[in-house]
């Protein structure tokens, strides 16, 4: 079965430092694997994606992760946070094939920022 | 953000009440979401639809009925909901169903059943 599972359902860093958010997966195929953010009354946004090409992913406003298949592992980083990171963040991974893409969410963390 | 839009932002409703959820795409994708997101909950899917046809419903019940008329537009209709129907109901688009296509998402429909 696919699933998707964020270790930590609250991460709370100090403005400056670094942010690290994990996340592990579960897929019987080779997954897609997506981490989106949300802040509060909106809707989702794509930070990045990892598609099967280079397992370093960067994305938006200084985001990336590492897909590492050894430890089924996709954990999101920053080298440092800001204020407007605090937000929700899910780890997501598409267990489709073909034309069939289907999400599976992960629970969520909450980033929080403090000055 | 305004690729998806939703109508309405907020909603309450009596458990009697008949009501429908907008969502409008301007991004000329071929596959639009329905999904569910509440406390405390990871996002469910709710309804697929591709190319105007539902090509999956996640064993959502009948008081929830959505329709596609046409590649741009899916509605949610509601009628007579229970209070733990209460949550946020979200609409995504991506071009297609590929398992590595981006979904894009809209703010989301708060809806509140009393």
């Amino acid at each position: 079965a696919q699933s998707v599972t964020q270790l930590d359902s609250h991460v709370s860093v100090s403005e400056g430092t670094p942010v690290l958010l994990r996340c592990n997966y579960s897929s019987s195929y080779s997954p897609s694997l997506f981490w989106y953010v949300q802040h509060p009354n909106k809707g989702l946004q794509l930070l990045l994606k990892y598609t099967s090409a280079a397992t370093l992913v960067k994305g938006i406003n200084g985001f990336e992760a590492e897909f590492k298949k050894s430890e089924t592992s996709f954990h999101l980083t920053k080298p440092s946070a800001h204020m407007s990171d605090a937000a929700e963040y899910f780890c997501v991974v598409n267990v489709g094939w073909s034309n069939t893409g289907k999400l599976i969410f992960g629970q969520g963390t909450t980033l929080q920022v403090k000055p | 953000e305004t690729g998806v839009t939703q109508t309405p932002r907020h909603l309450v409703m009596g458990m009697t009440n008949k009501k429908s959820l907008k969502c409008e795409q301007h991004l000329g994708h071929n596959a639009m979401y329905w999904y569910k997101q509440s406390a405390k909950k990871p996002l469910e899917l709710m309804f697929v639809y591709s190319l105007e046809e539902r090509v999956e419903n996640n064993s959502v019940p009948s008081r929830f009925s959505p329709e596609c008329p046409n590649s741009s537009h899916l509605f949610l209709h509601l009628h007579t909901l229970q209070p733990e129907d209460s949550a946020l109901y979200l609409c995504a688009s991506s071009q297609d169903r590929r398992p590595d296509e981006t979904q894009y998402f809209g703010p989301g429909t708060r809806l509140l059943v009393l």
